[in-house]
């Protein structure tokens, strides 16, 4: 069974502190892992996928990278309007859905 | 830019009734899926549609519970008998034809409360 564990529940920042999220999975066969972005009351916002180990990608402030065991979204130098709930998500195991983690939330103070 | 588009949004419902929503999907997205959240956790699958045939149900999605997508184009997803339990989101999703690496885009959601 896919299994996705994410760390912290919740980070509270300053504007501009540089921190990283981080995203451990269990999977039979990764066929992407994915990093949504979501606001209250609204549906997950698709923001990257990675598929293989040691691939990065880059949005804005946003980066994730991609191990064997782990992913990582670094949020560099962020702002009050990156304040969210990140959720990571794997598709592999000969499942077709996506198995979520709970998420992290993250709350950016000016 | 047309996304998946879910309706309603919100709706209250007493325990016992029925409630049904509806989801279109991206255009020509063959891959149509429905999950629920419910608060501090993270989206739960509960099935998915190759066109019009359903090819997968998640043990979540109990009798009282049954999704169409006549046509292959819009879903719905019918609760029957509703119990306070069921109180969550519902998220529908959609994505293009291909393995299950593909990227799949997420509605706003259809927020259920059983009172």
């Amino acid at each position: 069974e896919d299994q996705v564990t994410q760390s912290p529940e919740a980070l509270r920042l300053q504007e501009g502190e540089s921190s990283s999220l981080n995203c451990s999975y269990t999977v039979s066969g990764l066929r992407g892992l994915f990093w949504y972005r979501q606001d209250p009351g609204k549906g997950p916002e698709f923001l990257f996928t990675l598929y293989s180990a040691g691939e990065e990608k880059e949005k804005e402030r946003l980066k994730a990278t991609l191990t064997k065991k782990e992913s990582f979204l670094h949020i560099t130098a962020p702002k009050p309007e990156d304040s969210a709930t990140y959720l990571c998500a794997v598709a592999g195991g000969g499942a077709d859905g996506l198995t979520f983690g709970k998420g992290t939330h993250l709350i950016i103070q000016p | 830019d047309t996304g998946v588009s879910q309706d309603p949004r919100h709706k209250i419902t007493k325990r016992g009734q029925n409630v049904t929503f509806r989801c279109d999907p991206i255009s020509e997205h063959n891959r149509l899926y429905w999950y629920r959240q419910t608060l501090g956790q993270g989206p739960e699958f509960l099935t998915y549609f190759q066109n019009e045939a359903q090819l997968e149900k998640s043990r979540l999605l109990s009798d009282r519970f049954s999704a169409e997508r006549p046509k292959g184009s819009f879903s719905t997803l019918e609760i029957q008998r509703t119990e306070q339990g069921d109180s969550a989101m519902y998220l529908c999703a959609s994505t293009p034809q291909g393995d299950s690496g593909n990227t799949i885009y997420f509605g706003e959601g259809s927020w259920l409360t059983v009172v």
